[in-house]
């Protein structure tokens, strides 16, 4: 089936460390986007990327890196800079000829 | 950034028709209302998009007032999976990428 993945569901990690967060799609879509969700909120745009090896930031893209060396990959690395982590990160993508973006599952990341 | 603005929440009987408000009073001509739900702990999901005129699908139809600073998500008869968080979004063209902006959306629930 074609789709968007996230792994791990679940992800705790220690304050100070590095943390890689993977999105995979098979969807063959250009576009792929990171956002972060906060308990009660709305998405906020961390990366987003329309072709491979380019990517541009989003609106709270400090603390955050990306990288695009695939079309099917997109990951995002959650960085020791990034002040409050502990969040639900998504991954969407989008065909480029088309509005509709598709959401991965989410990653829920707690920094303890 | 564009903005919209809905109410927090919202309440349906099952089987009845729900009307979700939107108002996005600065919006700028070529920009797309769309609209997502978001089920608990679950990435979002594209509902419906437009422009300028009324749009259907199966899932809803979409509602554009005349001056498009409002417009109205119709779901015609709601059902218990119908219960989760609504966005309406705009969707902005900016450099070529075309990023959505999610509010807070309104969380609706559906009584049985």
């Amino acid at each position: 089936d074609g789709g968007i993945t996230q792994s791990p569901k679940y992800l705790f990690r220690k304050e100070g460390q590095n943390v890689t967060l993977s999105c995979e799609q098979n969807l063959n879509h250009d576009a792929m986007y990171w956002y972060r969700q906060d308990p009660g909120q709305g998405l906020r745009l961390i990366y987003y990327s329309q072709i491979v090896n380019d990517f541009q930031k989003g609106d709270i893209a400090e603390g955050y890196s990306v990288s695009r060396e695939k079309k099917e990959s997109f990951p995002l690395t959650v960085t020791s800079a990034q002040k409050n982590p502990t969040a639900f990160y998504l991954c969407a993508s989008r065909q480029d000829s088309y509005n509709e973006q598709f959401f991965g599952p989410g990653t829920r990341l707690t920094v303890l | 950034d564009a903005k919209t603005t809905q109410p927090n929440s919202m309440e349906s009987n099952e089987e009845e028709p729900v009307h979700l408000p939107c108002n996005h009073s600065t919006i700028s001509g070529t920009d797309y209302i769309h609209w997502y739900r978001q089920l608990p702990s679950q990435g979002p999901e594209y509902v419906i998009h437009g422009l300028t005129s009324n749009v259907n699908n199966r899932m809803a139809s979409l509602a554009i007032a005349e001056d498009r600073k409002s417009s109205t998500l119709i779901l015609h008869r709601a059902t218990l999976r119908d219960a989760a968080v609504y966005y309406c979004i705009l969707r902005v063209y900016q450099t070529g990428a075309n990023n959505l902006f999610f509010g807070t959306g309104t969380r609706l629930t559906v009584i049985p």
